[in-house]
């Protein structure tokens, strides 16, 4: 299996702030990574796919950059409902696998 | 496209979790999606099940492939769960989500609320 490793395992932040999530996987997936966040009692969200692809309907302050084996979240201007969980995940090869999660709090 | 999983909450060690995803919004025969089963063990990540496609595929994560089965109701719009010979570390939250099958992309969206599945006696 592709083990994905995010750090940090959490942070805290400001609003405002920007913030700065990386995953590295275990091997090269090249451009097959997706991101997402996940608030407590919600259901997780999308936010990035094909390591750089904006999902519809999400804010142009999530961006997604990277290959191979470094990717990179970031979040320009931290805001309220930013505060959350988020996890990346290989869609490279089966079984998917998940980081094990960046906790974003607020400071 | 909104997805519903449902189910008992609480499972005796031993017996079979059963649960199930209703699908409205979209076709789970429309060919361009895999349903899809993700758990998250409690202060733990996200967890791939397995997924099944329209046409009859269907790809189980190793670590659990002895113990999982997944099925569609066409008819029903909908899919379901059966892991056998649950423990303990079966607990979990467990979601329904659709997975990209056309583009390579691999995305899980949207995803369901989740229920909450406790192994217990």
């Amino acid at each position: 299996d592709i083990q994905m490793t995010q750090s940090p395992t959490s942070l805290s932040a400001s609003v405002g702030d920007r913030v700065t999530i990386t995953c590295r996987p275990s091997q090269n997936i090249y451009k097959y990574l997706n991101w997402y966040h996940h608030r407590p009692g919600k259901a997780p969200q999308l936010l990035i796919f094909s390591s750089s692809s904006l999902h519809t309907g999400v804010s142009s302050r999530f961006r997604g950059s990277g290959s191979g084996t470094e990717f990179t979240l970031t979040i320009d201007s931290l805001q309220p409902e930013d505060f959350a969980t988020y996890y990346c995940q290989q869609a490279y090869t089966t079984p998917w696998t998940f980081g094990q999660g960046t906790r974003v709090e607020i400071k | 496209v909104y997805l519903q999983e449902s189910g008992p909450g609480l499972v005796k060690p031993s017996e079979t979790l059963a649960l199930s995803c209703s699908v409205s919004g979209d076709s789970i025969d429309g060919g361009g999606y895999y349903w899809t089963w993700v758990r998250q063990l409690p202060g733990k990540g996200l967890e791939w099940i397995g997924s099944i496609h329209s046409v009859g595929s269907i790809h189980y994560n190793p670590s659990l492939k002895s113990r999982v089965a997944l099925s569609q109701d066409i008819a029903g719009n909908q899919f379901s769960l059966n892991l056998t010979s649950v423990t303990e570390a079966d607990s979990a939250l467990y979601y329904c989500t659709r997975v990209d099958a056309v583009t390579g992309a691999h995305h899980f969206d949207p995803w369901g609320q989740g229920t909450l599945v406790t192994v217990s006696s």
